[in-house]
């Protein structure tokens, strides 16, 4: 089982805002990454060191961390965000990298 | 650009070795944390391990004692063996570039498309 705990499901508006959220004993020490998935293909990081997006992410996804719950947020949901999306970071227990368990987003 | 491109057989028999190689074009081997991860049908992702450009290794305790990680940078390659298989190591396997970034949290920059292995007799 996973350390890091994601909601299985989330579900937003077109154009609204959403939060997908982390949770983990090592969030109190380490920042997350996070990454984009969608059916069929590899995973896209979209945001690394809590707040940082890699070349030709958008804008509208951002991150933040508080306490035990890493966040990511799209501002604005575009119909192509529609996907998996993963938090990685490393465990409590000292294990370099730990997966969370997704969360599917569904753009309404 | 940087590329990761798997090969290597699709389907195993229970209790033998999954091999695979990871071949990395458009930028050098040397740094990086060279990592697999697999992806279960439907399910999440799960890191196997990692490899730095020096051969220094870390791996996922939960299968640490089947798995082997080598690297061939004259090649540009990586490798990851994982023995003794059964039908619950049937995923998609996927070799990517980690790097550290603040605070020593590994993040996956580059990804292969990944390959589907199917462990079946």
């Amino acid at each position: 089982s996973s350390e890091l705990t994601q909601d299985p499901a989330v579900s937003v508006a077109l154009g609204q805002t959403v939060r997908i959220t982390c949770q983990g004993d090592s969030l109190r020490s380490y920042y997350a990454s996070w990454y984009q998935q969608k059916p069929g293909q590899a995973p896209v990081l979209v945001i690394y060191s809590k707040n940082n997006r890699p070349s030709g992410i958008p804008d509208r996804f951002s991150g933040s961390s508080s306490g035990n719950t890493a966040s990511l947020t799209i501002t604005g949901a575009q119909a192509e965000d529609e996907a998996d999306y993963y938090c990685n970071s490393r465990d409590s227990s000292g294990t370099p990298v730990v997966f969370g368990g997704g969360t599917k987003l569904t753009v309404l | 650009q940087v590329q990761l491109q798997e090969s290597g057989p699709g389907l195993v028999k229970p209790s033998e070795t999954l091999s695979l190689t990871c071949t990395v074009s458009g930028g050098s081997i040397n740094s990086y944390y060279w990592s697999w991860i697999r992806q279960p049908p439907g399910k999440g992702m799960e890191w196997i391990g990692y490899i730095y450009y020096s051969g220094s290794t870390n791996f996922n305790p939960s299968l640490k004692s089947r798995v082997t990680i080598s690297i061939d940078t004259s090649k540009n390659q990586f490798s990851l063996k994982l023995s003794s298989v059964t039908a619950a190591d049937t995923a998609v396997y996927y070799c990517a570039r980690g790097r550290v970034t603040f605070g020593g949290v590994i993040a996956f920059d580059y990804w292969g498309q990944g390959t589907l292995v199917t462990v079946s007799s």
